[in-house]
């Protein structure tokens, strides 16, 4: 059983970069069959995918529309875990955020973190 | 965009009562679906995937159905550790996009 464990800053400033991290036990970021991803939750949006990073012999990522052009999804496998970067954020960025692991569906779930987006 | 529509938003059934929840996506006609549960301050738990597969460990009273754009959760004889937001899952490829119901709210009565 995968074991997700995120870590980060609950405030950010407007205008900032929401930066998060996953630790990834039971599994390996670098695997061939596993999908690593971001999610959100707001009373706003709902439950909204983010983006994903996994490994196929290279390094792959995908991002909803709606945030493209402000986030990336790196892996780092020095630590065997994986991060979110979301560039100037707004308030409407204020969420839940979750990391889980799933290729089409998401199995396993980070505890998430309340990240509030205030000057 | 892909919608998916869950009803109803809500509802409260009494215990051992069947519940079903619907879920119609706007588009596609894969059966990639899911379901998920989430208990109040709770993080999300996957409880079906491909439309009616049930996810280990999950009770055998949940069970999905359904196919291209309408897909069914039941709970056959409700109890009170359902009481928890429901929410459907769908992904359609081409490019990757993952969409999730609005939530159907189960209470006790």
């Amino acid at each position: 059983q995968v074991q997700l464990q995120q870590s980060g800053p609950g405030l950010v400033k407007p205008s900032q970069t929401l930066s998060l991290t996953c630790a990834i036990s039971g599994d390996s970021v670098s695997s061939n069959s596993a999908a690593w991803n971001w999610i959100r939750q707001s009373p706003s949006r709902g439950l909204e995918w983010l983006g994903r990073t996994y490994y196929r012999s290279k390094w792959y990522s995908d991002y909803a529309l709606s945030v493209k052009g402000r986030i990336t999804v790196n892996p780092d496998t020095s630590k065997n875990q994986f991060s979110l970067q979301l560039n100037s954020v707004t308030p409407e960025d204020t969420a839940v955020y979750y990391c889980a692991v799933g290729n089409l569906y998401f199995e396993s779930w980070g505890q998430g973190t309340l990240v509030t987006v205030s000057s | 965009d892909i919608q998916m529509t869950q009803s109803p938003s809500s509802l409260s059934a009494s215990v051992g009562d069947r519940v079903t929840i619907t879920c119609r996506a706007s588009q596609g006609m894969s059966d990639y679906l899911a379901w998920y549960q989430q208990k109040p301050g709770r993080v999300p738990k996957l409880l079906i995937y491909a439309a009616s597969i049930l996810q280990s460990g999950v009770p055998s009273r949940f069970s999905g159905s359904g196919s291209g754009t309408d897909f069914t959760l039941t709970i056959i004889s409700l109890q009170p550790e359902d009481v928890a937001t429901y929410y459907c899952q769908k992904y359609n490829s081409g490019p990757p996009t993952w969409t999730f119901g609005q939530g159907t709210k189960v209470e006790i009565k």
